[in-house]
C-alpha cells in the first residue's frame, strides 16, 4: 500500500467553474504524477512533480495547472472546466527501492471521476 | 516520441489456458517497463516491474519478459482463472526522464 488518497472521488460540475483535485501521500515520495484515463486514449500524463515546487508538463497539460507546496500533497486544478475534461483522473507516485535508488516503479491511487456538464 | 502498443485489444479464453499478452514500444532507450492490472472502476495495481538491465521477472503465475532490441515485452499468465479477468496495461519509462507512457491495454476475460 503506497498510502495514496485522492479527493474527491466523484465530482459533477458545470462548464466554466474551477475544480481542484487533491492527491495526498503518506510516505514522503519525491515523484508524483497526474494522469487522465479516457476510452480510446488510455492513460495520458497531465503534469508531474519531482519535488516541492518542482513541476513539469506532460502530454496533455493544456487547461490544467498543478501545485506542490509540501511533499505530501499534489493538487491538480482545472481553471475553467470544459466538457472535454470529463474523465477519470489518477494520481501516482514513484518510489525508490531498498537501496535508495530510484526504480521508477509507479503506484496509483483509486481515481477521481469528474463529470463536467 | 515513445509510442506503446498492446495487442490484442481484447482476449477471451477458457479457464486453465496459458496465455500471452504483448506490449511493443518504439524507442528502445527505456529505464524500465511495468505491467499493471486494472479492474473496472478501480485504480491500477502494479504486477511486475522490469528494469532495463533485466530480461524477465516472475511473480506466482505471472512471468514478464523484456527484449529492448526488438522493442517488445510479453506478459505470460499460466493456468488462467476467472479472477484474472481484468484489463492489463504496460507502461514504459524513458531513460533520462521520469515519465511513464502507457499502452491502451488488453481486456482479458477468462471463462469458467
Amino acid at each position: 500500500d503506497a498510502g495514496i488518497t485522492q479527493s474527491p472521488r466523484h465530482k459533477v460540475t458545470e462548464t466554466g467553474t474551477p475544480v481542484t483535485l487533491r492527491c495526498h501521500q503518506t510516505e514522503n515520495h519525491r515523484y508524483m504524477y497526474w494522469y487522465r484515463q479516457d476510452p480510446g486514449h488510455g492513460l495520458r500524463l497531465i503534469h508531474y512533480s519531482y519535488g516541492v515546487k518542482d513541476t513539469d508538463k506532460g502530454e496533455v497539460s493544456d487547461g490544467y495547472s498543478v501545485s506542490r507546496s509540501k511533499t505530501e500533497d499534489f493538487l491538480l486544478t482545472l481553471e475553467s472546466a470544459t466538457s472535454s475534461q470529463t474523465s477519470v483522473y489518477f494520481c501516482a507516485i514513484s518510489e525508490s527501492g531498498l537501496a535508495g535508488v530510484w526504480t521508477g516503479e509507479l503506484f496509483f491511487g483509486e481515481g477521481s471521476r469528474l463529470t463536467v456538464l | 516520441k515513445q509510442e506503446v502498443t498492446q495487442i490484442p485489444a481484447a482476449l477471451s479464453v477458457p479457464e486453465g489456458e496459458n496465455l500471452v499478452l504483448n506490449c511493443s514500444f518504439t524507442d528502445s532507450a527505456i529505464y524500465n517497463l511495468q505491467w499493471f492490472r486494472q479492474d473496472p472502476g478501480k485504480g491500477l495495481t502494479s504486477l511486475l516491474l522490469i528494469q532495463s538491465s533485466q530480461r524477465e521477472q516472475t511473480s506466482g503465475r505471472l512471468n514478464a519478459s523484456l527484449d529492448k532490441s526488438s522493442g517488445r515485452s510479453t506478459l505470460y499468465i499460466a493456468a488462467s482463472q476467472p479472477g484474472d479477468s481484468a484489463t492489463y496495461l504496460c507502461g514504459v519509462c524513458q531513460t533520462g526522464g521520469f515519465k511513464t507512457i502507457f499502452g491502451a491495454g488488453t481486456r482479458l476475460f477468462v471463462k469458467a
